[in-house]
């Protein structure tokens, strides 16, 4: 099956200070990847559809200068939380569909992202 | 807009009793349905998914799930419990644009 990697799995930061996460489709190319925010005991919030080439779509209510989000090439995603706050610890994950694939709209997603920001 | 609804934040069952997760879907087309799990601290696992292509889906781990148009629901159910289906399970449906609408989430208790 398709695999989706992210990277690091968890990070601490301290406050004030960027740190950007990875989100790589390895074994295929992926013209659109999602992130997302999950809080303890919640479901998964959409922040944001990562489009190939070109700007990233936000959810409403994220904020796009403080998550940002570059999709440079059809295997990788990147998100940037900049000057991070401590209520920005949450666990991010990302998605990737594969456009060739059967999926029919499935997503593969990432093992996670555990950011502390202290 | 499309929606999703699970019935029970949290189900507690028996080892090797029967699994039933519910899941009530509201969409005005036919949808794309899946339910993925997530173990802790681990991303998503896709279980099963439903494409219309027959409303019985088996999925991995002993998993399978009905859709029903008329009762407009999709619940995920197992014959026997194994301790390691203790984990947070997510009913969800696909808009239109691919994007995933997920439900509330049930996580799934399993007693020795």
């Amino acid at each position: 099956g398709a695999v989706v990697s992210q990277h690091p799995s968890r990070v601490i930061c301290k406050s004030g200070t960027s740190v950007k996460i990875e989100c790589r489709s390895l074994d295929f190319q992926a013209t659109t990847m999602f992130w997302y925010r999950q809080f303890p005991k919640k479901s998964l919030m959409l922040m944001a559809t990562s489009n190939e080439g070109s700007k990233a779509t936000y959810e409403q209510g994220v904020e796009k200068d403080k998550f940002l989000i570059n999709h440079a090439s059809l295997t990788l995603s990147t998100l940037t939380v900049t000057s991070a706050h401590p209520e920005d610890s949450s666990f991010y994950i990302c998605s990737a569909r594969d456009p060739w694939g059967s999926g029919s709209y499935e997503q593969y997603f990432g093992p996670g992202t555990r950011l502390t920001v202290t | 807009a499309q929606s999703v609804t699970q019935l029970g934040s949290h189900v507690s069952v028996s080892e090797g009793a029967l699994v039933l997760l519910r899941c009530n879907y509201s969409s005005s087309v036919p949808p794309y349905l899946f339910w993925y799990v997530q173990y802790p601290n681990q991303g998503l696992q896709l279980l099963l998914k439903y494409t219309s292509a027959a409303t019985l889906v088996k999925g991995i781990n002993g998993f399978e799930a009905e859709f029903k148009k008329s009762e407009t629901s999709f619940h995920l159910t197992k014959p026997s419990a194994h301790m390691s289906d203790a984990a947070e399970y997510f009913c969800d449906v696909s808009d239109l644009t691919g994007k995933l609408i997920f439900g509330q989430g049930t996580e799934l208790s399993v007693k020795p």
